[in-house]
């Protein structure tokens, strides 16, 4: 059985940073393309940042995608040798306040896979 | 860039009532358009994929169809489980729709 488990949320002043991780289990990592999706509260879905499977099981990073709202201030990263996802948020705004999901795509590539497993996620707050 | 619309934003519905809900894309995606069901405070579930392909465990009163850059999620006879949140997601270029909220009348 799949099992994502999002981790890191928290409360961080405007201009801080966290480091979300998602540890994955059930499947072999790192075949599979992964992802982050985040909720404001209320509000729709936003997908945030991808980054494609394929390599080895000792392997970390590949080709990475990322939402124009936080380009450049985030970097989602991988270790294949852990079976763990991560995205680093730097230079927080009070508007990526939202529940972050860790997202297992269906495939190898970013984009052109859906998703198919999420995690239960994870609630950043940015205020001060 | 790409555009996808969905409406309606939110749909009062009974028990036993047949569910439309439509995404109508600015361009031609080739299909690739996936459903997700929200409950809150929940994750999203993944429901078709590939615009009418239904997800294994998912009961057939779900369908999905396509028609040009049109897409459409059915529910053929609401159950009292499906009143919850219904995204749209052209999975080529990330986007979600704007979501539609299926509430008890």
């Amino acid at each position: 059985e799949v099992q994502l488990l999002d981790s890191g949320g928290g409360l961080v002043q405007p201009g801080g940073s966290l480091r979300l991780s998602c540890a994955a289990s059930g499947f072999s990592f790192s075949t599979y393309a992964m992802g982050w999706v985040r909720q404001s509260p209320g509000r729709g879905l936003e997908w945030v940042s991808g980054i494609s499977g394929g390599g080895g099981a000792s392997a970390s990073g590949g080709t990475t995608y990322y939402a124009d709202s936080v380009k450049g201030r985030f970097t989602i990263s991988r270790d294949n040798s852990k079976n763990t996802l991560y995205l680093q948020m730097n230079s927080l705004r009070a508007e990526d306040t939202a529940v972050y999901y860790c997202a297992k795509e269906s495939g190898v590539t970013v984009p052109g896979n859906y998703i198919n497993s999420w995690g239960q996620g994870t609630l950043v707050t940015v205020s001060s | 860039d790409i555009q996808m619309t969905q409406s309606p934003s939110t749909l009062s519905a009974s028990v036993g009532d047949r569910v439309t809900i439509t995404c109508r894309a600015s361009q031609n995606i080739d299909n690739w358009l996936a459903w997700y069901q929200q409950k809150p405070g929940k994750a999203p579930k993944l429901l078709i994929s590939k615009a009418s392909r239904l997800e294994s465990g998912v009961p057939s009163r779900f369908s999905g169809s396509a028609s040009g850059t049109e897409f459409t999620l059915t529910i053929s006879s609401l159950q009292p489980d499906d009143f919850a949140t219904y995204y749209c997601q052209q999975y080529n270029s990330f986007l979600f729709g704007q979501g539609t909220k299926v509430e008890m009348k």
